[in-house]
């Protein structure tokens, strides 16, 4: 997976809890995203970042916030889950936006009861 | 197991065949394009990409033709193997900005 990791794996969070995703990468690019995985959907762009401290939103950001304090790690929070967010969520890297492949981590998978 | 793609359009194909998955892409302006395999339970993985200025790129068994005139991509793999099974599924990108990316085809390679 591209010297991407991702942690959790797998969690089970209770309606209204706060839940933060971590995204790590060894390859030192400068882009990071993350984006969720639906049934019948292709994968939506949550947020993306493209430098330490500089993030922006994606299509489906509402609930969502995002930090990146250092080059390697892209933190994703759900400040209070809803069953909405229940979702497969993937992380991915890039060198550069847009015409550069993006390489994704292995996802971790969130149920909101 | 994996609950994405529960709904998605399979592609059954023998063992040995060749396979072609198809994909309609949204915007005429795109010019960059890529497609991913996703096996159950990991992340997408890059297969193959190709440019506008191209219609046609090969890989190692591996083959996209991109029509232009009908904003059509598709994938072509040759002598399918049990290993090919997988979800498959595009995705564009147009001047630069984020990606689009289509919500796949199942492809089950039978023995």
């Amino acid at each position: 997976d591209a010297g991407i990791t991702q942690s959790p794996r797998h969690k089970v969070t209770e309606t209204g809890t706060p839940v933060t995703l971590r995204c790590h990468q060894t390859e030192n690019h400068r882009y990071m995203y993350w984006y969720r995985q639906d049934p019948g959907h292709g994968l939506r762009l949550i947020h993306y970042s493209y430098g330490v401290k500089d993030t922006d939103k994606g299509e489906v950001s509402d609930g969502y916030s995002v930090s990146r304090s250092k080059t390697e790690d892209f933190l994703l929070t759900l400040e209070s889950a809803t069953s909405s967010q229940t979702s497969v969520y993937f992380c991915a890297i890039s060198p550069g936006q847009g015409k550069e492949t993006q390489y994704f981590g292995p996802g971790t998978r969130l149920l909101v009861l | 197991g994996e609950s994405v793609g529960l709904h998605l359009p399979t592609l059954s194909v023998q063992e040995g065949d060749n396979s072609i998955i198809n994909c309609a892409y949204s915007n005429s302006a795109s010019d960059y394009f890529i497609w991913y395999k996703q096996e159950s339970g990991k992340g997408p993985q890059f297969i193959i990409d190709i440019r506008s200025n191209m219609d046609k790129r090969q890989g190692q068994r591996v083959t996209v033709l991109l029509n232009k005139t009908v904003k059509h991509l598709s994938l072509q793999i040759a002598a399918t193997q049990p290993g090919d099974s997988a979800v498959y599924f595009c995705a564009e990108n147009l001047y630069g900005q984020n990606f689009v990316f289509g919500p796949g085809t199942r492809l089950s390679v039978l023995p």
